[in-house]
């Protein structure tokens, strides 16, 4: 399964709403009902964070200015107001498929 | 705490052999399934291999089907990646991340905790 993200880079103005796409070659519904799919903040120098997962759950401590939403093939992460501790690279992964696969990771800079 | 803390990295011949490990504390980890990511400097991430906890499931990744193993020792805690016919192109930050348990989860777990990575470098 082949994820795709756009943008690969997102300049934003603090204060400013921000939104990833991710797009599956195959739907991310598992047999069991979920949709196994998640999002990870990667700061510069740090492990991958993960952010959500499947699609819209907010790991603890994460802040509730994001938000995921989407289904079978179309996802899309959100920030309601970026904050200078966003910038990072933003990855969706599924593995809902035994093979698991990230997309190419979405680079979000301050203007 | 749950603690994942890689080790075996290092500077390594194209050719040759290397096998990197992931200690695991704070968590039964004999009920875990584990992974392995890896991370090219300057790329993204890459899955590199899945491995259930009773070893019974694995399951690799193309770029390193055929070269790599992955195994565990549940009485130590600790999860391998043997890679072998080592390439340029598997030079990397290698990863561990823990998955789902046997007895549920759903994907509530999988990939929450890290390692902090240990640099592997190909090159003659």
């Amino acid at each position: 399964v082949v994820m795709t993200q756009s943008p690969l880079s997102l300049p934003v103005t603090l204060g400013q709403p921000a939104s990833i796409s991710c797009r599956s070659t195959e739907s991310l519904v598992h047999s069991d009902g979920n949709t196994y799919l998640n999002w990870f903040q990667q700061r510069p120098g740090q492990s991958p964070r993960r952010l959500l997962y499947k699609v819209s759950n907010r790991d603890s401590g994460v802040p509730d200015r994001f938000s995921g939403s989407g289904s079978g093939t179309d996802f899309t992460l959100k920030i309601s107001r970026v904050e200078a501790e966003d910038i990072g690279i933003y990855y969706c992964m599924q593995n809902t498929h035994w093979l698991v696969s990230f997309g190419q990771g979405t680079k979000l800079e301050i203007k | 705490q749950v603690q994942l803390v890689e080790s075996g990295g290092g500077v390594v011949q194209p050719g040759r052999s290397l096998r990197l490990s992931c200690a695991v504390s704070g968590f039964t980890f004999s009920s875990y399934t584990m992974y392995w990511v890896r991370q090219a400097p300057g790329k993204g991430l890459e899955w590199v291999a899945t491995l259930s906890e009773d070893e019974t499931t694995k399951y690799y990744a193309d770029s390193v089907k055929g070269r790599c193993t992955v195994s565990r020792d549940n009485s130590k805690n600790t999860l391998f990646l043997d890679m072998n016919s080592l390439r340029p192109d598997d030079t990397a930050v290698y990863y561990c991340a823990r998955g789902d348990p046997w007895f549920g989860g759903q994907g509530d777990v999988a990939f929450d905790v890290w390692g902090q990575g240990t640099m592997v470098a190909v090159s003659s």
